[in-house]
């Protein structure tokens, strides 16, 4: 059964910390690895890494991905209010692309 | 940007009623359409995969007969949930997926929040 874990399930920080979001998988058919925001509805995307050491860059947000030990990290720097929100990892295998998701992590910045 | 819209937002129903939720992709044609189910405090859980013309894939502990899942047409999947249950209250989420792209071309509807009393 495909698994994906995302560590830590909820962190508070202050405005202007950065924050590293882990998101470690086992799958079969491994595709590609995607991050997504989820605010009060439906996840909207961040990343997709298809490659291992790579880093994927937007604004404060990046991200990476290591093949071999089978993780990803997703890092937010100079964190805003606006960032709090759910990040989830989600894991695309097979044909079809069906996506695994991890159990998200929850990020509140604070003032 | 692609679109998915699902209708309807938020649905109140008594147990034992059957309720249709709608997945439609707006601006482009969607072979492959996903339904997802999340829990409060949970993440997604795929229920079924939706192909257009062909029957849907169901997930592991994912009941079809009372999931039925009907992709009519390249742009409109839809969800019913037969014989509702209070335990079938949840967020209930699709996303399409246009022709054979990749995993990232995956949009997501807004979601369904269905409540069984």
């Amino acid at each position: 059964e495909d698994k994906v874990v995302q560590s830590p399930l909820s962190l508070v920080v202050h405005e202007g910390d950065t924050v590293t979001l882990n998101c470690s998988y086992e799958v079969t058919n491994f595709r590609s690895l995607l991050w997504y925001k989820q605010e009060k509805k439906a996840p909207t995307f961040l990343f997709m890494l298809t490659s291992s050491g790579i880093e994927k860059k937007s604004g404060r947000l990046s991200s990476i991905l290591d093949k071999k030990e089978l993780f990803s990290i997703l890092n937010i720097t100079a964190t805003q209010t606006g960032d709090s929100a759910i990040y989830l990892c989600a894991v695309g295998t097979g044909t079809a692309s069906k996506l695994t998701f991890g159990t998200g992590t929850r990020l509140q910045v604070t003032l | 940007g692609a679109v998915v819209s699902q209708h309807p937002s938020r649905v109140i129903c008594k147990s034992g009623t059957s309720v249709k939720i709608e997945c439609r992709s707006l601006d482009f044609q969607a072979t492959t359409m996903f339904w997802y189910r999340q829990f409060p405090k949970q993440s997604l859980m795929l229920m079924a995969t939706s192909n257009e013309g062909s029957k849907a894939t169901y997930e592991q502990g994912v009941e079809k007969d009372k999931f039925l899942i009907n992709h009519a047409s390249l742009t409109l999947s839809t969800l019913t949930v037969t014989s509702a249950h209070p335990e079938d209250s949840s967020f209930y989420i699709c996303s399409a997926k246009p022709g054979l792209a990749d995993s990232r071309e995956q949009f997501f509807g807004p979601g369904t929040r269905l409540t069984v009393l």
